[in-house]
């Protein structure tokens, strides 16, 4: 079956402390995209890369790095620098082409800082 | 870019058909207008999308006016399992905007 898949599907954290969540697809879709979502709010972009080693900062960008090595890959590491990373994250992908914008989402991970 | 407004919250009663619009003055374009459903502590999930007129697939309507300035998601027949927040999504590949989505309450 073709889709995406996030790992781990929960995830603690020690205050100070980097932590990388994974983002996989095989749906050999070309833009991919990273998405915190607090409690009781709307889904806010991270970084997101429409090709292979290119990535661009979304709304909240800051406390986060993204790599795009390879295209079924979009790994995001929270660093210590974000202040507060206790969230559900959520990554998608969409086939790139002009105008459509249909996402195909992830399970997602809930990180919580300890 | 196109910024969406939606109502916060919406109650209804199972086998009733709910309208839920979303309001997108600034729409490009060349931007596709989509609706997503996310449950709680899961991904949203991919409802229907359109461009102009209306459309229509198995599980909803989509209308959208001459202008594309605004849009109207329809459900038809709810029951308690379209609980859920419906976000609507306007915009193209390299920057997609979320709505602030309404939250659907289907009461037996």
């Amino acid at each position: 079956d073709g889709g995406i898949t996030q790992s781990p599907k929960y995830l603690f954290r020690k205050e100070g402390q980097n932590v990388t969540l994974s983002c996989e697809q095989n749906l050999n879709h070309d833009a991919m995209y990273w998405y915190r979502q607090d409690p009781g709010q709307g889904l806010r972009l991270i970084y997101y890369s429409q090709i292979v080693n290119d990535f661009q900062k979304g709304d909240i960008a800051e406390g986060y790095s993204v790599s795009r090595e390879k295209k079924e890959s979009f790994p995001l590491t929270v660093t210590s620098a974000q202040k507060n990373p206790t969230a559900f994250y959520l990554c998608a992908s969409t086939k790139g082409e002009t105008g459509s914008n249909e996402q195909f989402f992830g399970p997602g991970t809930r990180l919580t800082v300890l | 870019l196109a910024k969406t407004t939606q109502p916060i919250s919406m109650d209804s009663y199972e086998g009733q058909e709910v309208n839920i619009t979303c309001s997108h003055n600034n729409i490009a374009t060349n931007d596709y207008i989509t609706w997503y459903q996310q449950f709680p502590s899961q991904g949203p999930r991919f409802i229907i999308q359109g461009y102009k007129t209306k459309v229509t697939n198995e599980v909803a309507s989509l209308f959208i006016p001459a202008d594309r300035k605004s849009s109207t998601l329809s459900l038809p027949r709810v029951s308690l399992s379209d609980t859920a927040v419906y976000y609507c999504l306007v915009g193209a590949v390299d920057k997609l905007i979320f709505g602030t989505g309404t939250r659907l309450q289907v009461f037996p």
